[in-house]
C-alpha cells in the first residue's frame, strides 16, 4: 500500500532563511509524487511533481525538491523563504488503480519577519 | 486551461436537511472526478472515486447512503450530504482527471456548516 509521512506538523523560519519540508514515502512500486500547498481559504495549488524523470524536480515560486529512492524521501526545499510562503504544504503520493491521490498530513509552514 | 470550479463556496444549512455540492471542470472532460473531506487544521481524506456513468466507488467507511455522488457527464459531478448533521460540518473539495492523465486539478472547495 501507498503512504506519506510528513515528519513535522509546523516548521518555522524567518524570512530569507532556507525552507525545508520533509517527506517520505511508502510505494509498492515506482509511485508519482507531488507536493501541494494550500493557503488559509484557499484551493489546492500544484507546487511540483515527480514522475520518474528527473529526480530533482523544480516547481513554482523557487521550490524544488528531490526525489531519492534509497531513502524513500521527496523532501521540499526552497533557498529563501518570503512572507507569503506560509501556508499549508502537503505530500502527496499516487495511490491505486484509478490515480486517487493519498495525502500526508500537512506541514504547517510560518515565516516570521 | 484545466479549470475545475464548485458551487456553493460555503453553504449553512440546517440539520436534517440535504444539501448538494457541484463539481465542474470548465475547460476538458474529466473521466474521474474525487471527492475529498478535509477536517479543520487535518490533511484531505478521499471519500469516493467517480467515473462517468458508472456508480462512485467509496471509501471505507464512507456512507454511500448519506453521501450521494453523481457523474452525470464528462464535465460535472455532483456530492448531495443527505440529512446533515453538524458532524458532516467539514470542508469538501473535489478534483477532476482528463482521460489518460494522472494529474489532478482541484477545486477551491465547499465549506458546509451544519447548525
Amino acid at each position: 500500500a501507498q503512504s506519506v509521512t510528513q515528519l513535522d506538523s509546523h516548521v518555522s523560519v524567518s524570512e530569507g532563511t532556507p525552507v525545508l519540508l520533509r517527506c517520505n514515502y511508502s510505494s509498492s512500486y515506482s509511485p508519482s509524487l507531488f507536493w501541494y500547498v494550500q493557503h488559509p481559504n484557499k484551493g489546492l495549488q500544484l507546487l511540483l511533481k515527480y514522475t520518474s524523470a528527473a529526480t530533482l524536480v523544480k516547481g513554482i515560486n523557487g521550490f524544488e525538491a528531490e526525489f531519492k529512492k534509497s531513502e524513500t524521501s521527496f523532501h521540499l526545499t526552497k533557498p529563501s523563504a518570503h512572507m507569503s510562503d506560509a501556508a499549508e504544504y502537503f505530500c502527496v503520493v499516487t495511490g491505486g488503480s484509478q490515480g486517487n491521490l493519498i495525502f500526508g498530513k500537512g506541514t504547517k509552514l510560518s515565516v516570521k519577519p | 486551461g484545466a479549470v475545475v470550479s464548485q458551487h456553493p463556496s460555503w453553504v449553512i444549512c440546517k440539520s436534517g436537511t440535504s444539501v448538494k455540492i457541484e463539481c465542474r471542470s470548465l475547460d476538458f472532460q474529466a473521466t474521474t472526478m474525487f471527492w475529498y473531506r478535509q477536517f479543520p487544521k487535518q490533511s484531505l481524506m478521499l471519500m469516493a472515486t467517480s467515473n462517468e456513468g458508472s456508480k462512485a466507488t467509496y471509501e471505507q467507511g464512507v456512507e454511500k447512503d448519506k453521501f450521494l455522488i453523481n457523474h452525470a457527464s464528462l464535465t460535472l459531478s455532483t456530492l448531495t450530504v443527505t440529512s446533515a448533521h453538524p458532524e458532516d460540518s467539514s470542508f469538501y473539495i473535489c478534483s477532476a482527471v482528463s482521460g489518460g492523465s494522472y494529474e489532478q486539478y482541484f477545486g477551491p472547495g465547499t465549506r458546509l456548516t451544519v447548525t
